[in-house]
């Protein structure tokens, strides 16, 4: 069984500080994904990363697939009260069943003005 | 376009009674999902259909039933609800032969007395 371990469960910072969030795994995963999901809302894809070592950048945020595909991490800059959500990193599942998706536990995010 | 939509939005139900979540997507896609949310579990597969005319029982499935009655529509039976269903619920599509991104409703919050 794939897991995947998101850190910290609960961060809760001041507008303008810079944050990082991570999601751990002990398997390879072919690619990985990351939603945030507002109050009420459904989850909302942010980003996927594909290749090992791959960086992206979103406006403020920034992602990162580690060289083994086994983990990720979320870098904010700046961070404002409009990120605030719930964030989930997610990955396809192996073995010839990748239409399903192992999801992290999330981050908590709550960023105060 | 909609994308996915979940009926009803809110639901409050006794222990034993019944009742039947439903979901569409508008947006051609193979593959629909049930989750359910709950507070420190992350999200739970409970039930998904890789293609029309299949379904399969995800992590959690005890309690539930589901129908994929056609390519949009896929729905959650309860059919003797239990305290312990009391959760958020999601529905989500994909196309995963085109990506592996999940598109959620706005789920529906029940709640079991």
């Amino acid at each position: 069984t794939q897991l995947l371990e998101q850190s910290p469960q609960f961060l809760s910072i001041q507008e303008g500080e810079n944050l990082t969030v991570y999601c751990n795994s002990s398997s390879v995963f072919s690619s990985l994904q990351w939603y945030r999901q507002e109050p009420g809302e459904g989850p909302v894809l942010l980003v996927t990363v594909v290749t090992g070592g791959e960086v992206k950048k979103l406006k403020r945020l920034t992602f990162q697939f580690g060289d083994a595909r086994k983990d990720s991490s979320l870098h904010i800059t700046a961070a404002q009260p409009g990120d605030t959500g719930l964030y989930l990193c997610a990955g396809p599942n192996s073995g010839g069943s990748n239409y399903k998706l192992t999801f992290g536990k999330g981050t908590l995010l709550t960023v105060n003005p | 376009n909609a994308g996915v939509t979940q009926t009803p939005k809110f639901q409050v139900l006794k222990t034993g009674q019944s009742m039947t979540l439903q979901c569409a997507q508008d947006m051609n896609h193979n593959s629909m999902y049930w989750y359910r949310q709950d507070p420190g579990m992350g999200l739970r597969l409970i039930y998904y259909s890789a293609s029309e005319g299949t379904t399969d029982k995800g992590e959690v499935p005890n309690g539930y039933n589901v129908s994929r009655l056609n390519k949009r529509e896929f729905s959650l039976r309860l059919e003797s609800a239990a305290p312990s269903q009391t959760s958020v619920y999601f529905c989500a599509s994909s196309d995963w032969t085109v990506s592996y991104e999940q598109y959620f409703g706005p789920g529906t919050r029940l709640t079991v007395t």
